[in-house]
């Protein structure tokens, strides 16, 4: 089994749904990310959860809500989004939130407003 | 603020051609972390290397080999003998204190496509 598992792979919504991401690892990591990637821009960090923990908030809007029920699981719910909100959603983990820790990353979810 | 560059959009190479990404950082940290990441087509983003400030030694895995040099902020990469299976984007990352934790600075990264 894959160490970092996304759900769904490609959501498509409206303008008006809710809908919710899922990230799942099974790596015994402590620390867990949302990152965007759009087209042409360097990854954006989105949110930092540190022991299950909320710990950074990059100035993301409200219309992305975290959710860390457990140190394995990730999610981010979705509401109202806008058309540049469609992107690349990756979760990521790491042992904890240290310097030198490497992430290890899932592999996203496709992510299209209409 | 800290930065990594990574000037290459894309290149291009025959199969087992040698090819060097670059990658050049700023910092005004003393200490810190740098990273290389490789995305293939299929999304997910795999850590290839994480190198600290300190160790300034080049470092070799199989085909790939990183050089680190302090004094001109750059971390490059070089894939040896390229092959097909090598095509994917590169990214390059430097480790930022960010409130009580730490971030990735990313670079735009490098589209390498080698072709048969």
């Amino acid at each position: 089994e894959t160490g970092v598992t996304q759900t769904p792979r490609h959501l498509v919504m409206g303008m008006t749904n809710k809908k919710s991401l899922k990230c799942e690892q099974h790596l015994g990591h402590n620390a867990m990310y949302w990152y965007k990637q759009s087209a042409k821009k360097p990854l954006e960090l989105m949110f930092v959860y540190n022991f299950k923990e909320q710990t950074e908030n990059n100035s993301v809007p409200s219309r992305f809500s975290p959710e860390c029920p457990n140190s394995s699981h990730l999610f981010l719910h979705l509401h109202t989004l806008q058309p540049e909100d469609s992107a690349l959603y990756l979760c990521a983990s790491s042992q904890e939130g240290g310097p030198g820790q490497p992430q290890h990353f899932g592999d996203g979810t496709r992510l299209s407003i209409l | 603020a800290q930065k990594v560059t990574q000037a290459q959009t894309e290149i291009s190479v025959v199969e087992k051609e040698d090819v060097t990404l670059d990658c050049v950082y700023e910092t005004r940290d003393t200490t810190y972390y740098l990273f290389w990441y490789k995305q293939p087509p299929s999304g997910e983003l795999v850590f290839l290397i994480r190198r600290n400030s300190f160790d300034e030694q080049n470092e070799i895995s199989g085909r790939y080999s990183w050089n680190f040099q302090k004094s001109t902020s750059s971390f490059n990469f070089t894939i040896t003998a390229s092959q097909v299976v090598d095509s994917a984007v590169y990214f390059c990352a430097l480790s930022e204190r960010w409130g009580s934790n730490y971030q990735l600075i990313w670079g735009a990264g490098t589209k390498l496509i080698i072709k048969p």
